[in-house]
């Protein structure tokens, strides 16, 4: 099974700072990455796949980049409604599909 | 718009049944994968179950394989889940979601449905 690691696990953060979340794979997954932001008592959303490419109607101030074992996402300008916790997913091997254990975005 | 909706959860004493169901509309249901995967009281998101558009292929996770599974009605627009022998970490929100065309990931989700498991 591949491991999928998020660091930090809790980020605190405010209004208007630039925040990058990490992703890390226990094997190389190529481009096969999702993230997703949660929020409380909700579905998660997709926002990323293929590691970089943005769903449509998804702010462009989030964006995804990395390749093989290390990914990122990144928020460049972080928004009221961001606040959230993130979640990354492998694709590239399954079963099992993996995700990260969360980010939680939280106010500082 | 697509929509999945979610039901079926509720209370189960450890070593009981249920059906989960999720009722699909917007879309054109028997072209895609679906899924479903679930969530602990506070906890992160685990992947449970995944069916082909034909129920040619179906996939578990370990710890529900021979408890869980999965099948759908491409003529009633529904996936469900059947789990037997619920054991208390089974206790979880489970959302089902629409599996993307590109590849394994999940595009549009239910609102989820809670299950929990305890005498």
């Amino acid at each position: 099974d591949i491991q999928m690691t998020q660091s930090p696990s809790t980020l605190s953060a405010s209004v208007g700072d630039r925040v990058t979340i990490t992703c890390r794979a226990s094997q190389s997954v190529t481009r096969w990455l999702a993230w997703y932001q949660q929020k409380p008592g909700k579905a998660p959303k997709l926002l990323i796949s293929k590691a970089s490419t943005l769903e449509s109607g998804v702010p462009s101030r989030f964006s995804g980049g990395g390749s093989g074992t290390e990914f990122t996402l990144t928020i460049s300008s972080l928004q009221p409604d961001d606040f959230a916790t993130y979640y990354c997913q492998q694709y590239d091997s399954y079963p099992p599909l993996t995700f990260g254990g969360g980010t939680k975005v939280e106010i500082k | 718009e697509v929509q999945l909706v979610d039901s079926g959860g509720g209370f189960v004493q450890p070593g009981g049944s249920l059906r989960l169901s999720c009722a699909a509309s917007g879309f054109t249901f028997r072209d895609y994968w679906m899924t479903w995967v679930r969530q602990a009281p506070g906890k992160g998101l685990e992947w449970v179950a995944n069916i082909k558009q034909d129920e040619s292929e179906k996939h578990y996770v370990e710890s529900g394989k021979g408890r869980f599974t999965i099948s759908r009605d491409n003529a009633k627009n529904a996936v469900y889940l059947q789990m037997n022998s619920l054991r208390a970490e089974d206790t979880a929100v489970y959302y089902c979601a629409r599996v993307a065309w590109e590849g394994h990931y999940f595009e549009y989700w239910g609102q989820g449905t809670l299950v929990t498991v305890s005498s």
